[in-house]
């Protein structure tokens, strides 16, 4: 089952811009993480959050968790044209094994 | 380099053919997994393994089979009994159960029913 719903679904904006996507979970979790998928290739780990902690950051990428809400953000700052992908957010819960389960996706047009 | 090595990069079968996608990883990872991409669509979980010689089915296994007789390889078998097996393919590795450190994937096979 898919659980993480990204928003918005896709974005478009100009070199130098900054992105936020949003997502929403409907479970208990205990890392939420992001990913990027450039088109018609593997994922690639961005950046991971445990759910007691609020926020991170990774170079031009913050990521904030809000439990109480089941929602997180990535912020990626000063977009740049490699940018441009499509970004997932996916949350892991140990019980005696752990997988992880992803959302829809927000593809992100980064323009020069 | 360590990594996951998915073969075929494409892959076309026929109606009522089962075909197998090969992965391979060199990072020493307990945990693999099974993924199939829809256009436009986020992941969903087929088969995933934690130790050799055991693997559980996820959230769409039917249709699908898989093996581990070794810590290295996780091949998946799209069986004929899977309806619409036109999708993309991805299988990831982690360090046992993950438990905070994400998954690796590889590139991926996208299958196409011809």
């Amino acid at each position: 089952s898919q659980q993480g719903e990204e928003d918005p679904q896709a974005l478009s904006i100009q070199e130098g811009e900054n992105a936020t996507m949003n997502c929403s979970y409907k479970t208990s979790i205990n890392n939420l993480q992001w990913y990027r998928q450039n088109s018609g290739r593997g994922l690639v780990h961005l950046i991971l959050i445990r759910s007691n902690e609020r926020e991170k950051h990774s170079g031009r990428l913050r990521v904030t968790l809000d439990t109480s809400k089941k929602s997180s953000s990535l912020l990626i700052t000063a977009s740049r044209a490699a940018d441009t992908a499509s970004y997932f957010c996916a949350t892991e819960l140990y019980s005696g094994y752990s997988t992880l389960t992803f959302g829809k996706g927000t593809m992100l047009l980064v323009s020069p | 380099d360590g990594g996951i090595t998915q073969s075929p990069k494409y892959l076309f079968r026929k109606e009522g053919q089962n075909v197998t996608l090969s992965c391979e990883q060199n990072l020493n990872h307990d945990a693999m997994y099974w993924y199939r991409q829809d256009p436009g669509q986020g992941l969903r979980l087929i088969y995933y393994s934690q130790i050799v010689n055991d693997f559980q089915k996820g959230d769409i296994a039917e249709g699908y089979s898989v093996s581990r007789e070794k810590k290295e390889s996780f091949p998946l078998t799209v069986t004929s009994a899977q309806k619409n097996p036109t999708a993309f393919y991805l299988c990831a590795s982690s360090i046992e159960g993950g438990q905070g450190y994400g998954y690796t994937f590889g590139s991926g096979t996208r299958l196409t029913v011809v």
